[in-house]
This record gives C-alpha cells, sequence and structure tokens, in this order.
C-alpha cells in the first residue's frame, strides 16, 4: 500500500522569504501523480500544484515550485516570496495512475506560519 | 457552479445517536469519497465509491456506512455515534482518471462533527 509522509509538523517563514516543506512517499508503482494541497482556516482544500510522476521536469505554478526527486521519492514544496496568505496547512498526496481505484492518499500535513 | 456540496456545516451530536452527512456533486465525476480529519493530522480515507452502485472502504471503515444510488450523491450515515468520531468530514470527487484523464479532486466544505 502507499503511503505519504510528511515529517514536518510546523514550519515558519518571514514574509518575501522562501520556505520548502518535505513530503516523502513510498510506492512501487512508476506511474502516479503527486499534488500538494492548502488548507486555509477556513478549511477548504485548495489545490497548489500536481506532479505527473512520468515528467522528468519540475511543476512550477507562479510562486509555488515542486522538487521532484523519483528515486528518492521524495517531492518537496517551495514557497517564494511568501506571503501572508500563504499561512496554511499544507498536504502532500498521492494518486495512483496504474490501477483501480486510484484513491487519493494524504500525507498528515504541514502548518506553514508566515511572520510579517 | 457548485461543485461538491456537503451538509450539514456543523453537528453536535449525542452518544448513540445517528445522522447522515450528505454529499453532492454536480460535475458528473464517477469517484466519490469520504474522508475524515482529525485535529492536527492529515485526512484519512473512510470510504470511496468508483460509480454509482459500487462502494468499498478506505482506511478508517468502521462506524459508518456509505451508499451510491446516483452519480451525483454519496451519503456517509453514522449509526452509533460516539466520541471517537469527533472530526471534520470532508467530501470529495473526481472523474475517472484512466477514461478522462484529469487527475484533481474537488473537496466539499467539510462538516465538523462533535459527539458528546
Amino acid at each position: 500500500a502507499q503511503t505519504v509522509t510528511q515529517s514536518q509538523p510546523e514550519m515558519s517563514v518571514q514574509e518575501a522569504e522562501t520556505v520548502t516543506l518535505s513530503c516523502t512517499y513510498d510506492t512501487s508503482e512508476s506511474d502516479y501523480y503527486l499534488f500538494w494541497y492548502k488548507q486555509p482556516p477556513s478549511r477548504q482544500m485548495i489545490l497548489v500544484i500536481r506532479q505527473e510522476a512520468y515528467k522528468q521536469q519540475n511543476a512550477t505554478e507562479n510562486r509555488f515550485s515542486v522538487n521532484f526527486q523519483k528515486a528518492a521519492k521524495s517531492f518537496s514544496l517551495k514557497i517564494s516570496d511568501s506571503q501572508l496568505g500563504d499561512a496554511a496547512m499544507y498536504f502532500c498526496a498521492y494518486r495512483s495512475a496504474t490501477g483501480e481505484p486510484d484513491k487519493l492518499i494524504f500525507g498528515t500535513g504541514t502548518r506553514l506560519q508566515v511572520f510579517p | 457552479n457548485a461543485g461538491v456540496t456537503q451538509t450539514p456545516k456543523f453537528r453536535i451530536l449525542k452518544i448513540g445517536q445517528s445522522m447522515t452527512l450528505q454529499c453532492t456533486q454536480d460535475m458528473n465525476h464517477n469517484y466519490m469519497y469520504w474522508y475524515r480529519q482529525d485535529p492536527g493530522m492529515g485526512l484519512k480515507l473512510i470510504y470511496y465509491s468508483v460509480g454509482a452502485g459500487i462502494t468499498d472502504k478506505g482506511e478508517v471503515p468502521n462506524g459508518y456506512n456509505v451508499s451510491r444510488s446516483t452519480t451525483e450523491d454519496f451519503p456517509l450515515r453514522l449509526e452509533l455515534a460516539a466520541p471517537s468520531q469527533t472530526s471534520v468530514y470532508f467530501c470529495a470527487s473526481s472523474p475517472r482518471l484512466r477514461t478522462e484523464g484529469s487527475t484533481e479532486a474537488f473537496f466539499g466544505q467539510g462538516t465538523r462533527l462533535t459527539v458528546v
């Protein structure tokens, strides 16, 4: 069974600085998708970025980028130029692309605080 | 443009009571999920469905039941509420990856349930 591990329960960053959130996963599959979701205090789950395992190029979405290391099974999220609105829980998630059902499996989350 | 709608948003139950959490999606997604999120934790999969008439257990199914009579609706039933079921519950839906090529899951706003 696939597992997702986020080893940083909390992180903090100064406004305008850069922060990296870590995620590792375990799978025997070769084809899958990885995601970072943001959960602000409103509880709404918001997709931040996704990465297809078959793509070597790291995904980027404006100030958000990932460092995808397939061999190491590592998927970290880098937030550049941090803003107060980035403060939230961040969840790493895995979805199989080879089998069914392709359940979405989450890590335990990292709470990010942003200081002015 | 409703997406995934969950009701109610908040509920307090007494031990032993039963209730149904409602979830409806209007995106014609095959996959639907129920997750629970305990304080400071990630999302754990309770049940999921790959289409109308098909449901299966996730990681933490005990104490819950589901049904999927239509594509749109996926209610979660708690039969005998226990304090351990105090949590925030999320419903989500996604297209079938293999046929529609879309990976994104869409979430409802969550239901905060307290059992006293």
